[in-house]
């Protein structure tokens, strides 16, 4: 079974400042990973995604990850936030699959603040 | 990237009564769904996984008498809450991955549906 940990339940940011969301996950198998994005009352909007290959990966709207698979992390990161950037965030993994299920397994979210 | 319209996006209901959700997915085909809910300042739950044309799997702990699902359709998914109570109320959410493409690679999510029960 997979679980995900963010560990940061709020993140409050000054505009324009840099920002770490941190995600950890535990898995017996190999997974993918995802982050996603959720203003409020609206579905998610998926930011990237890491399948396979570089590390690093890049999204949309500037944010980036970097898988690292020794410490079991996949934090997200941006440079320079925009108060637009004020959302909730979701770490998700899903199964490298052997069975097709496609079920995600999301973390708890983090709530990204981004002050003027 | 493609899309999936859930509907309604908000649904006030009586105690009691039934309500029905809506899953499509407007330009692809899906032969699997999966069913999120979502209460305040949690994560993203998964209820069930819709199958085309055969019975959904429901995850443990939800009632699959009270929450009906019917997928009908390579394109439309249904969640029907029946007999709905006050603790059903929260944030129900689709997601879709387009059948063929590299399994657990992408899903798409619908906008989510506010459920009030009064």
């Amino acid at each position: 079974a997979q679980s995900v940990t963010q560990l940061d339940s709020q993140v409050p940011v000054f505009e324009e400042a840099p920002v770490e969301l941190r995600c950890n996950y535990s898995s017996s198998v190999s997974v993918y990973l995802f982050w996603y994005v959720q203003y409020p009352n609206q579905g998610l909007q998926l930011l990237l995604k890491y399948l396979s290959g570089s590390t690093l990966v890049k999204g949309i709207n500037g944010f980036e990850a970097e898988f690292n698979k020794s410490q079991t992390s996949f934090h997200l990161r941006k440079p320079s936030v925009h108060i637009s950037d004020t959302a909730e965030y979701f770490c998700a993994v899903s199964e490298v699959p052997s069975s097709n299920t496609g079920k995600l397994i999301f973390g708890q979210g983090t709530t990204l603040q981004v002050k003027p | 990237g493609a899309v999936v319209s859930q509907h309604p996006s908000r649904v006030i209901c009586k105690s009691g009564t039934s309500v029905k959700i809506e899953c499509r997915s407007l330009d692809f085909q899906a032969t699997t769904m999966f069913w999120y809910r979502q209460f305040p300042k949690q994560s993203l739950m998964l209820m069930a996984t819709s199958n085309e044309g055969s019975k959904a799997t429901y995850e443990q702990g939800v009632e699959k008498d009270k929450f009906l699902i019917n997928h009908a359709s390579l394109t439309l998914s249904t969640l029907t809450v029946t007999s709905a109570h006050p603790e059903d109320s929260s944030f129900y959410i689709c997601s879709a991955p387009p059948s063929g493409l590299l399994p657990n690679t992408e899903a798409f999510f619908g906008q989510g549906t506010r459920l009030t029960v009064v």
